[in-house]
């Protein structure tokens, strides 16, 4: 079984200020990670993702997230947010096995910056 | 097409009826995920096809919910004898053989009056 958990469901953070949204996992195999962001009204995109290699991962618009291993965390960071980064953010977790992919979503987590 | 559709992007019915969501994949692509996101609440799971393989159908939460996928390729989310609680935004999601990143469709909105 697979499992994923975003603590924060709401973050608010003054424009231009760092934010860090956090995410657990678990998982008895080797997983893939990533973040997807839902801007309001819209539909859900890819931010990052970590498959193999460096633990720190670049995605778009800034962000950057960092797999540890360790603590099966995934946590997502921006040193300074705008505006336009209001949104949800979600987690999630695929493993690969037996020919299936099996994905677990957080329940996600909402970023209000504030100006 | 360039990316995953879903038709019709918004749906009002009443309770009782029965609906049809069709999502059509990025071609290629052999994983198709469906996923229901209520209001506040994060992506529920409903199910999931691996190209011919039998589909996982852990997240249907009532035998009043199906799905089939033909070909490989289109699919179709059927709810029968819709409920309030139904309501909600149906997400579709594709993705390749390889384990990576899914691509999501912009959604079905259903309204159950």
């Amino acid at each position: 079984a697979q499992s994923v958990t975003q603590l924060d469901s709401q973050v608010p953070v003054f424009e231009e200020a760092p934010v860090e949204l956090r995410c657990n996992y678990s998982s008895s195999v080797s997983v893939y990670l990533f973040w997807y962001v839902q801007y309001p009204n819209q539909g859900l995109q890819l931010l990052l993702k970590y498959l193999s290699g460096s633990t720190l991962v670049k995605g778009i618009n800034g962000f950057e997230a960092e797999f540890n291993k360790s603590q099966t965390s995934f946590h997502l960071r921006k040193p300074s947010v705008h505006i336009s980064d209001t949104a949800e953010y979600f987690c999630a977790v695929l493993t690969v096995g037996g020919g299936y992919q099996k994905v677990t979503f957080g329940t996600g987590t909402k970023l209000q910056v504030i100006p | 097409g360039a990316g995953v559709s879903q038709s019709p992007s918004n749906k009002v019915t009443e309770k009782g009826k029965d609906v049809e969501l069709r999502c059509d994949p990025i071609s290629g692509h052999t994983a198709l995920y469906w996923y229901r996101q209520s209001l506040g609440q994060g992506l529920e799971f409903l199910i999931y096809f691996q190209g011919n393989s039998a589909p996982d159908k852990s997240g249907l939460p009532s035998d009043r919910f199906s799905a089939e996928r033909t070909g490989g390729s289109v699919s179709t989310l059927t709810i029968q004898r819709t409920q309030q609680e139904d309501s909600a935004v149906y997400l579709c999601a594709s993705s390749s053989n390889r384990g990576d990143e899914q691509f999501f469709g912009p959604g079905t909105r259903l309204t159950v009056l």
